[in-house]
C-alpha cells in the first residue's frame, strides 16, 4: 500500500530564506506527483505537477524534483515571503487506479 | 471565473439524517473526485469519477455514494450519517486523470451529532 511521508511536519523560517520541503512515497508506480498549498480555511491550489518522466518542474520561485526510482520528491522554494506561510501538501498518484495519494504535509511559516 | 463549487460550506446534522454535499465545475473536466480531511490523518479519496457514469471507490469510501450523471456535477450521498464521518470534505476537479492538475473546491465542514 502507498504511503507517502513528508518531513518536516512544520518549518519556521525567517524572511528572504531559501528552503527545502521533503516528499517521499514507498511504491513508485506513480502516474505524477503533485504539490499544492492550503491555506487555513482554503482548499487546496496546485503548485506544481511532475510526470513520471520528468525530473523537475519550475513556478517562478518555487522548484519541485523528482527521483521516482528512489521515491523522493523535494519543493524548493527560493527567497521565501512571510505570503509563503500555508501548509504544503505532496500528492501522487498512483499508475493503476488513478487513486491520488496525499502525505499529511509541511506547515511552513516564514517570520517577517 | 474557472472555480469548483461546493454546497453547503457548513452543515451540522444528526446521526442517521441523509444528506447531500453537492459539487459544480465549469471547466468542463471530466475527472471529479471527493476527499475528506482530518487532523492527523491528512487527506484522504473517498470516491472519484472519470467521466459520466463511471465512478470508482477510493481509499475510503464505506458510508457513501456518488453519482455522475452530469459532467459538471458530481454530489456526495450519505445516506445514513454518523459521528465518524464529522470531517471537512473536498471535491476537486482535472481535465482528465493524470496529466492535468486538480483544481479544490473551499471544502464543506460537515458535523455529525
Amino acid at each position: 500500500k502507498q504511503e507517502v511521508t513528508q518531513i518536516p511536519a512544520a518549518l519556521s523560517v525567517p524572511e528572504g530564506e531559501n528552503l527545502v520541503l521533503n516528499c517521499s512515497f514507498t511504491d513508485s508506480a506513480i502516474y505524477n506527483l503533485q504539490w499544492f498549498r492550503q491555506d487555513p480555511g482554503k482548499g487546496l491550489t496546485s503548485l506544481l505537477l511532475i510526470q513520471s518522466s520528468q525530473r523537475e518542474q519550475t513556478s517562478g520561485r518555487l522548484n519541485a524534483s523528482l527521483d521516482k526510482s528512489s521515491g523522493r520528491s523535494t519543493l524548493y522554494i527560493a527567497a521565501s515571503q512571510p505570503g509563503d506561510s500555508a501548509t504544503y501538501l505532496c500528492a501522487v498518484l498512483m499508475d493503476s487506479s488513478y487513486k491520488l495519494i496525499f502525505g499529511s504535509g509541511t506547515r511552513l511559516l516564514v517570520r517577517p | 471565473e474557472a472555480q469548483v463549487t461546493q454546497n453547503p460550506r457548513y452543515l451540522i446534522t444528526v446521526t442517521g439524517k441523509k444528506l447531500t454535499v453537492t459539487c459544480s465545475q465549469n471547466m468542463n473536466h471530466e475527472y471529479m473526485s471527493w476527499y475528506r480531511q482530518d487532523p492527523g490523518l491528512g487527506l484522504r479519496q473517498i470516491y472519484y469519477s472519470m467521466n459520466v457514469e463511471v465512478t470508482d471507490k477510493g481509499d475510503v469510501p464505506e458510508g457513501y455514494k456518488v453519482s455522475r450523471k452530469e459532467k459538471r456535477n458530481f454530489p456526495l450521498i450519505l445516506e445514513s450519517p454518523s459521528p465518524n464521518q464529522t470531517s471537512l470534505y473536498f471535491c476537486a476537479s482535472s481535465l482528465r486523470s493524470g496529466y492535468q492538475p486538480q483544481h479544490f473546491g473551499d471544502g464543506t465542514r460537515l458535523s455529525i451529532l
